[in-house]
């Protein structure tokens, strides 16, 4: 079955601190992988989408990459504002609809 | 630019009673997606369209769960009738065509007593 699992579940850094979020996916005929970020109360915000190993996107203190297995954000020198929950998804060439990870809630103290 | 836009924001109903959500699709996008979200099961695709038309159904738990897309810009979401356990965060999303990224409105924020 395909599926997408992200650690670590929670993630609490000071302000500065770079660390990266992983998504392991194990999917048949991947077509995108892509990356959301989620504030509570909101709807799921996009971010990213990555088609092929070796793929690199970056956004401002964000930069997501893939390989065949799995899927990093990394963070660099974040803010208390980069705290969220950070979701993967995937879809195929067969299946169109997203399926999506359960996220990495992420905390950045001051 | 408007978003997705979602109606209503909260919905407070009783078991037994029907509840509608609205969706308003971003203009010119050809897909739309309801999904629901709960601590339990996360995000979970329901149903989506393509042109208007529903192409995968599998995720709609059960016959009181139905959707309709009359036109490009706009889509609903019917609970008849509604249980406590339909209680969650519905979400609708639209993207350009059915693989490209999906963007989300705000939700709808259902509790059902």
């Amino acid at each position: 079955e395909d599926q997408v699992t992200q650690s670590p579940e929670a993630l609490r850094l000071q302000e500065g601190e770079s660390s990266s979020l992983n998504c392991s996916y194990t999917v048949s005929g991947l077509r995108g992988l892509f990356w959301y970020r989620q504030d509570p109360g909101k709807g799921p915000e996009f971010l990213f989408t990555l088609y092929s190993a070796g793929e690199e996107k970056e956004k401002e203190r964000l930069k997501a990459t893939l390989t065949k297995k799995e899927s990093f954000l990394h963070i660099t020198a974040p803010k208390p504002e980069d705290s969220a929950t950070y979701l993967c998804a995937f879809n195929t060439g067969t299946a169109s609809k997203l399926t999506f990870g359960t996220g990495t809630r992420l905390q950045v103290t001051l | 630019d408007a978003g997705v836009i979602q109606s209503p924001r909260h919905e407070v109903t009783e078991m037994g009673q029907e509840v509608t959500l609205r969706c308003k699709p971003i203009s010119g996008h050809n897909s739309l997606f309801w999904y629901r979200q709960t601590m339990m099961r996360g995000l979970e695709l329901l149903i989506y369209f393509n042109n208007n038309v529903p192409i995968d159904d599998s995720g709609m738990p059960e016959d009181r769960f139905s959707a309709k897309m009359p036109n490009a810009s706009f889509s609903t979401l019917k609970i008849q009738p509604s249980e406590p356990r339909d209680s969650a965060v519905y979400f609708c999303a639209s993207s350009l065509t059915e693989h490209n990224e999906q963007f989300f409105g705000p939700g709808t924020r259902l509790t059902v007593l």
